[in-house]
């Protein structure tokens, strides 16, 4: 079946510094993969951060980054200068087009900024 | 921006009773899922729900659960009966289309 994998569970980064989550995905299933990024902060439910359907594509949304990379099948979440506000938890999430629009998700990936 | 709304945000019950999840989705979404994640572990896909039919269930998706939205009102999953593996937060979410889901905060359920 398909499936994500982030590497790192817990990531602690010195505020205004640089970030980045791991993302690999394998889909298995036929159809074209859709790649996202969700973040829960503390006390809410889980949010779309960004979203790329399309190889070679780069999505960005408050200063996050991610680049669809279909010959490494990686989807990896990077931001140049991280603030003490995006302490949360960040998944990883595929879906197939054409399959149901179900989300695979990653583990998740525990962020925190330290001041 | 758009709420998905679940009730109750904890609930405890005795193995082999029933049990109902409600959600309350966006407006004017069409499409509805329930998502299943046990302590430590990843977030699953249970089922989809559109038009009033299951689209597509997981094998988590046991025959002791089901899922309606009778009259446009709240989307259940009702569990009869549980057992202690259905021990979890039952994370429900909706989408007007295809991509974008917007999830509620989750229900604790703690089967006992």
């Amino acid at each position: 079946g398909d499936s994500v994998t982030q590497t790192e569970g817990q990531v602690t980064v010195s505020e205004s510094k640089s970030l980045i989550i791991n993302c690999t995905y394998s889909a298995t299933s036929i159809g074209y993969p859709n790649l996202f990024w969700y973040v829960r902060y503390p006390g809410e439910g889980l949010q779309l951060l960004l979203k790329v359907i399309t190889a070679g594509q780069k999505g960005s949304s408050r200063g996050f980054e991610a680049t669809y990379n279909k010959e490494a099948t990686s989807f990896h979440l990077q931001k140049a200068s991280v603030q003490e506000s995006d302490s949360a938890v960040y998944y990883c999430a595929l879906s197939i087009t054409g399959g149901n629009n179900k989300l695979t998700f990653g583990q998740g990936t525990v962020l925190s900024v330290i001041p | 921006g758009p709420k998905v709304l679940q009730i109750p945000s904890h609930q405890i019950i005795d193995m082999g009773q029933m049990v109902t999840l409600n959600c309350d989705p966006v407006s004017n979404h069409l499409y509805f899922y329930w998502y299943k994640q046990i302590l430590g572990q990843q977030m699953e896909f249970l089922v989809n729900f559109y038009n009033g039919k299951v689209m597509e269930k997981s094998k988590l998706f046991k025959d002791q659960f089901s899922v309606e939205r009778p009259d446009g009102s709240y989307f259940t999953l009702k569990i009869q009966p549980t057992a202690l593996e259905d021990s979890a937060v039952y994370f429900c979410a909706s989408s007007f289309l295809s991509y974008e889901q917007y999830f509620g905060p989750g229900t604790r359920l703690t089967v006992l």
